[in-house]
């Protein structure tokens, strides 16, 4: 079956601009997270869905950051206002068991 | 604060030789642990994990080995491939509620010579 996957795989926003990324998890997984990968870094926790709630968001670096999940199914992850230091892989993963995650091949967002 | 630690940055092997790629945690809570691959432009790849509960877990070419006193897992691969060449990292899980966040080291590159 397909994978998570994920779009835009590039984004260049000048800074300022609003983005929006999108994530589409394996069918029925119902645990989504999404996770920020600055370059030479591992990836680092933002916020985790469980279905349609979001059940811990306290890894979003500033509140520029909103995560929505309304239909159980695909994600969107919106950053406002970008910034320089919002530049980093945004990793989307999906998973039956909350341990057994999935990462989708992420989106490359550099903001000039 | 990193609690999860891949002290070295990249490593080489010849084909056919053992890789040993290495990590060290702080957190005491963490009782599973995973090491994933990552080729570029592709998301991270699950590879083996093991509980806290284990010492070793072996599939195939892999095998993971935890000295929990001394807070340091390690992954062996052996015989290394050239297509074993990514990036390797190691993360953790904690038990309890909030044990669905993964927390990963910075990564380790290996480079597996034909």
């Amino acid at each position: 079956g397909a994978g998570v996957s994920q779009s835009p795989r590039y984004k260049v926003a000048k800074r300022g601009q609003d983005v929006a990324l999108r994530c589409d998890p394996i069918s029925g997984h119902v645990s989504l997270f999404w996770y920020q990968q600055a370059l030479g870094q591992g990836p680092e926790f933002l916020t985790y869905f469980q279905n349609e709630a979001q059940l811990d968001k306290s890894g979003l670096p500033s509140d520029r950051f909103f995560a929505e999940r309304p239909e159980g199914s695909v994600s969107t992850l919106k950053i406002q206002r970008t910034q320089q230091e919002d530049s980093a892989v945004y990793l989307c993963a999906s998973s039956l068991a909350v341990r057994e995650q999935f990462f989708g091949p992420g989106t490359r967002l550099t903001v000039l | 604060d990193q609690q999860v630690k891949q002290n070295s940055p990249s490593l080489s092997v010849q084909e056919g030789r053992i890789s040993i790629l290495n990590c060290d945690y702080t957190n005491s809570m963490f009782d599973y642990f995973l090491w994933y691959k990552k080729y570029p432009a592709e998301g991270p790849t699950f590879l083996i994990s093991i509980s806290s509960i284990k010492d070793k877990n072996e599939d195939g070419r892999f095998t993971v080995f935890l000295n929990k006193s001394a807070k340091h897992l390690s992954l062996h691969i052996v015989p290394s491939q050239p297509g074993d060449s990514a990036v390797y990292f190691c993360a953790a899980l904690r038990g309890g509620g909030s044990n669905y966040k993964l927390t990963f080291g910075k990564g380790t590159l290996l480079t597996v010579n034909p």
